[in-house]
């Protein structure tokens, strides 16, 4: 069946970096684009960008810029969501996402990873 | 970058009842609407797509309406399952944004 299966959760300091994985299977990786998605705790959802998985361009949204890198290795159609420099404001719930090529909406989500920054 | 405004911020209901979601867009984005349930501890799930048209395996009691701005999630009769948060998303010039979302509550 088709999933996407996220990494486990993380702990980090502040300053460190993370890098999330999300593993698709029960479908083909490039037929899809990938998107990520934000939740910190208690608040709702929020877009981060998206990868074409067909030539591994990124979107990023707004206040995603810079610190945030998405990618892709299409061997294992897997895609990785890095965060570099964490602060305590990037505690949340990371998921991935699939969206049908030439869309929008997400039709399999990824259960999410959680990601801690904590001295 | 459009903004989505969904309310109310929460709708207590029964059992049974009808539940009426509203999201609106700030300018027009034809029918490029979609509505999720997320469920606490738990991904979101995809109920709506292109505002009236539903996901694969969901309950015809789930039904949207709406284009350009002002769109509608009804669910006709609520089962206990149903009681969760509800959001919308959009997308316009290949960037996405959600609304802040609508708890459903019971009574």
């Amino acid at each position: 069946q088709v999933q996407l299966v996220q990494s486990g959760s993380e702990l980090k300091k502040p300053g460190a970096s993370v890098k999330v994985s999300c593993k698709a299977s029960g479908y083909i990786f490039t037929s899809y684009a990938m998107n990520w998605v934000r939740q910190a705790p208690g608040q709702g959802l929020e877009w981060m960008g998206w990868i074409n998985t067909n030539t591994g361009n990124p979107t990023y949204a707004r206040g995603f810029t810079g610190r945030f890198v998405f990618s892709l290795d299409t061997s294992v159609s897997t895609a990785y969501l890095q965060i570099n420099s964490l602060t305590a404001e990037d505690t949340a719930v990371y998921y991935c996402g699939r969206v049908p090529s030439w869309s929008y909406y997400l039709d399999v989500w990824g259960k999410g990873t959680s990601v801690t920054v904590s001295s | 970058e459009i903004v989505l405004t969904q309310s109310p911020a929460t709708l207590s209901l029964s059992p049974g009842e009808r539940a009426t979601l509203s999201c609106r867009a700030s300018q027009s984005i034809s029918t490029f609407l979609a509505w999720y349930q997320q469920k606490p501890g738990q991904a979101p799930r995809l109920l709506i797509y292109d505002a009236s048209n539903r996901a694969t395996g969901i309950p015809a009691r789930f039904s949207g309406s709406g284009s350009g701005t002002d769109f509608t999630l009804t669910i006709s009769s609520l089962e206990p399952e149903d009681f969760a948060v509800y959001y919308c998303q959009q997308r316009s010039n290949w960037r996405e944004t959600f609304g802040q979302g609508t708890k459903v509550e019971i009574k």
